[in-house]
């Protein structure tokens, strides 16, 4: 099973700054089958990135993926106040399917 | 739109059984693959299983092997999961999710609201 470290656990910033979220896996993720969720408390997730850097639809230009391989980032280049809430990195190369456990991102 | 509508979530013993259902609309649901999801209480994200558009292939989580099956009804436009021999430490919001395509290995691109699952004495 591939296990996803994500980091940091919490991140606490201001609306309009920069937000970098990292996903290591414990196996490579090959083809790059990476995607990125985020989670709005009471909600259902939402895609952000697939492929490790392909944003879903009607996503943000903010929000960019990057990565390959074991080491893989989402960045908001500038956060707004709806961003704030918690992103998972998910792997789908290799069953099972496996999740990270999620960064909370906060208001500073 | 596409539209994912979970049911058949509730409150059951431990040692029983459960039927999810997830009713899809606006897209041509035989052309997806489709995956269970759950969220324990105050946990992350944890992929359950997933089926193939034709229903050929499925896989699960080493939790669910064995204890859950995963079945779609191409012509109801409808998923399932059916749960058996339930633990408390199955107790968790259960969301239903379409694939970015027709096999096993896609994103999940949309998500129903999820159902919730309790299973207490």
């Amino acid at each position: 099973e591939i296990v996803l470290t994500q980091s940091p656990d919490t991140l606490s910033l201001s609306p309009g700054e920069r937000a970098t979220f990292s996903c290591r896996a414990s196996q490579r993720v090959t083809s790059g089958y990476l995607a990125w969720y985020q989670q709005i408390p009471g909600r259902a997730p939402r895609l952000l990135i697939y492929g490790s850097s392909s944003r879903a639809t009607d996503i943000p230009d903010r929000f960019s993926g990057s990565g390959s391989g074991t080491d893989f980032t989402l960045t908001v280049s500038s956060l707004e106040p709806e961003d704030f809430a918690v992103y998972y990195c998910q792997q789908y190369s290799t069953s099972p399917y496996t999740f990270g456990q999620g960064t909370r991102l906060e208001i500073k | 739109q596409v539209q994912l509508v979970e049911s058949g979530g509730g409150v059951v013993q431990p040692g029983r059984s459960l039927r999810l259902s997830c009713s899809a609309s606006g897209f041509t649901f035989s052309y997806y693959g489709m995956h269970w999801i759950r969220q324990a209480p105050g946990k992350g994200l944890e992929w359950v299983a997933v089926i193939s558009y034709d229903a050929r292939n499925q896989l699960y989580a080493d939790f669910a092997k064995g204890r859950f099956t995963i079945s779609r009804d191409n012509t109801r436009n409808t998923l399932h999961l059916e749960m058996d021999s339930l633990e408390i430490e199955d107790t968790a919001i259960f969301y239903c999710a379409r694939a970015g395509g027709g096999g096993l290995r896609w994103y999940l691109d949309n998500w129903g609201q999820g159902t919730l699952v309790t299973v207490s004495s």
